[in-house]
């Protein structure tokens, strides 16, 4: 069975930091690209980023430079971390599992980040 | 960027048809995926490849996609299918979502 299992939520001041975590069993995350997905109260969902095989990333414009996307091949895991978060970056936060210019199809249940002062 | 758009709702009574399109520049010439999200659980895949149903997906899900238009079908349309549904295309490496559709069961 496919899990995700995503951590290190939580209410951060604007400028802030917090690293989201994704623990994986069932797949590999050296064998399998992955991704970050949000979504605000009321809003759509919003790739945020992804991560190749080969170490590639890809991010959102209004993160880029803000946020990294890192794997630990041994912990079977990513990671997110966001700096200099803004008050629009308040989202529930998923850990999905997919190829890159693929189909999407296993998802984690999230993790709640508010940017408030 | 690359946007993907969607009515922001759509009514349909149980037992029958919904239509939920998704409009993109030249969408024809890549998959489409459509996911089910429902308050405060996890997105559900329901169509990839345009018209690929996943393992689980009741066969009253239908989807295709051609020029710039994607669609979604549910046939015989159930109180259960009640829920926002998104479309999910590519733009260089860059997932893209659409703008979400409400389906209201009435």
């Amino acid at each position: 069975e496919v899990q995700l299992v995503e951590s290190g939520g939580g209410l951060v001041q604007p400028g802030g930091s917090l690293r989201l975590s994704c623990v994986v069993s069932g797949i590999s995350v050296r064998s399998d690209d992955m991704h970050w997905v949000r979504q605000g109260e009321g809003k759509s969902l919003e790739w945020v980023s992804g991560i190749g095989t080969a170490g590639d990333t890809y991010y959102l414009g209004s993160v880029r430079g803000r946020f990294t996307l890192s794997r630990e091949n041994a912990k079977n895991s990513v990671y997110l971390q966001m700096n200099n978060l803004r008050a629009g970056d308040t989202a529930v936060y998923y850990c999905a599992r997919g190829p890159l210019m693929g189909t999407i199809d296993y998802w984690g249940q999230g993790t709640l980040v508010t940017v408030s002062s | 960027s690359y946007d993907l758009t969607q009515p922001p709702s759509v009514s349909v009574f149980v037992g029958q048809t919904a239509s939920i399109s998704c409009s993109g520049d030249k969408l024809g010439d890549q998959y489409v995926s459509w996911f089910q999200k429902k308050p405060g659980q996890s997105p559900v895949l329901v169509m990839f490849q345009d018209s690929r149903r996943p393992s689980g997906i009741p066969v009253r899900f239908s989807g295709s996609n051609s020029g710039n238009t994607a669609t979604l079908t549910i046939s015989g349309t159930q109180a259960m299918d009640a829920a926002d549904y998104y479309c999910q295309a590519w733009d260089s490496n860059t997932g893209v979502f659409g703008t979400g559709t409400k389906v209201t069961v009435l």
